[in-house]
């Protein structure tokens, strides 16, 4: 298997501008996760997702980020406006659940190094 | 909550030597544990887990026992390699909760 797939790996962009940052899971995972990781704050959950179902978005930190999985095979961290401030790499993960768990070894992505001038 | 507390780094140390990076954690259920690594660039990967308490993870000569009684899932391994320089990520999962990670303690091994 290819593994977690993400796009871009790396974004340079002006403060206020759309970005979009793409995100394939593993084929058959069923829960797809998006990180957010700066050394300030350290590993941060944005939303995740199962069974292409929004489940918890409270780490989105604000109304400029959404996040989509129209299906199975792909998913979307957009943030509209962009500013400095969410200059990090954003990470995507995903993960099978079982019997009994709850999907608990996640594979993540290589990251999306963003940079907001 | 759920939270995980692991050692501040870096922890600089010389190739061959011992590694201990601590974990401890607070958690409402019966969570399983685990050590998560993230080499420069990249992702983070799965390198051990336990389940239950008393087991044992291991892999590429890592090892963390899953201590109940002290809530505890501490990182070892005899004899560090240059190669594995990278940060280190203690995580819990209570059922039906995400992942919880620590902040990371990120280990440079000199030769």
């Amino acid at each position: 298997d290819a593994g977690v797939i993400q796009s871009p790996r790396h974004e340079v962009t002006e403060m206020g501008q759309e970005v979009t940052l793409r995100c394939k899971p593993i084929s058959g995972h069923d829960y797809l996760f998006w990180y957010r990781q700066t050394m300030m704050r350290g590993l941060e959950l944005l939303i995740y997702f199962n069974n292409n179902v929004p489940i918890d978005d409270s780490g989105m930190p604000e109304d400029r980020f959404s996040a989509k999985m129209p299906n199975a095979s792909f998913s979307t961290l957009k943030i509209q406006p962009s500013e400095p401030r969410d200059s990090a790499v954003y990470f995507c993960a995903s993960s099978l659940s079982d019997e009994g768990a709850w999907g608990e070894t996640q594979y993540f992505g290589p990251g999306t190094r963003l940079l907001v001038l | 909550g759920d939270s995980v507390t692991q050692m501040e780094g870096p922890v600089t140390l010389s190739e061959e030597a011992f590694l201990t990076i601590n974990c401890t954690y607070t958690a409402t259920g019966y969570p399983s544990l685990f050590w998560y690594v993230q080499y420069p660039g990249e992702g983070l990967q799965l390198l051990l887990k336990a389940t239950k308490a008393d087991d044992k993870g291991s892999n590429k000569g890592f090892e963390a026992t899953y201590r109940k009684e002290t809530t505890s899932f501490h990182l070892e391994k005899g004899s560090v390699q240059v190669s594995d320089s990278a940060v280190y990520f203690c995580a819990l999962s209570d059922p039906g909760t995400p992942l919880v990670f620590g902040k990371g303690t990120r280990l440079s091994v000199i030769a």
